[in-house]
């Protein structure tokens, strides 16, 4: 049972443009998001996150944003850059330390 | 952000050999860390969270005595990997966590190939 899902495996997206990758879960107990980007062979690192009282979460390029009623939340990058090519992670936790992960959103910023 | 430092990057070891990888919070006390194990392209699956001087909660179907974890301080973590199999090859992550509610910072990983 996946309780974190990222249904697009993979997005493609023009330099300059909005990269917008989302993210769905199944836990209503999750009231932590988070989303972290990774390279191939490196370790996941913390882009941004959102806890469940706020809607919105904004810093430099990156927003998440959260709709709980949806339960889903995505993370919009603006303007794209090649350098932001990489795997997007979203992860939840709620009612534990554990963080949940999503099967990850391979972003291209074409130049 | 916080840094952590894992290590080794990558290893190489013979099969039936034990294989220990360290994982270091370099500028604050990790409080938790998280082992997780990365197969190709799919998600991080987490193996086990450990509390600093407390024994590790494996998640299911993880053999605690195959993957043994310490967390002897707040600042280091291990994992060894006993009795390795090549189906053990995979990439390993720690992460370390300063409270209950703040982001995970993530060790850059290590690459365990089992020959």
């Amino acid at each position: 049972d996946q309780q974190v899902k990222q249904n697009s495996p993979s997005l493609s997206v023009q330099e300059g443009r909005i990269s917008i990758l989302n993210c769905d879960y199944t836990n209503s107990m999750f009231d932590y998001f988070l989303w972290y980007k990774k390279y191939p062979a490196e370790g996941p690192t913390f882009l941004i996150s959102i806890s469940s009282i706020k809607d919105k979460n904004e810093d430099g390029r990156f927003t998440v944003f959260l709709n709980k009623s949806a339960k889903h939340l995505s993370l919009h990058i603006v303007p794209s850059q090649p350098g932001d090519s990489a795997v997007y992670f979203c992860a939840a936790q709620g009612g534990s330390e554990k963080l949940v992960f999503g099967k990850g959103t391979k972003l291209t910023v074409n130049p | 952000g916080a840094v952590v430092s894992q290590h080794p990057s990558w290893v190489i070891c013979k099969s039936g050999t034990s294989v220990k990888i360290e994982c270091r919070s370099l500028d604050f006390q990790a409080t938790t860390m998280f082992w997780y194990r990365q197969f190709p392209k799919q998600s991080l699956m987490l193996m086990a969270t450990s509390n600093e001087g407390s024994k590790a909660t494996y998640e299911q179907g993880v053999e605690k005595d195959k993957f043994l974890i310490n967390h002897a301080s707040l600042t280091l973590s291990t994992l060894t990997v006993t009795s390795a199999h090549p189906e053990d090859s995979s990439f390993y992550i720690c992460s370390g966590r300063k409270g209950v509610i703040t982001e995970a910072f993530f060790g850059q990983g290590t690459r365990l190939t089992v020959v």
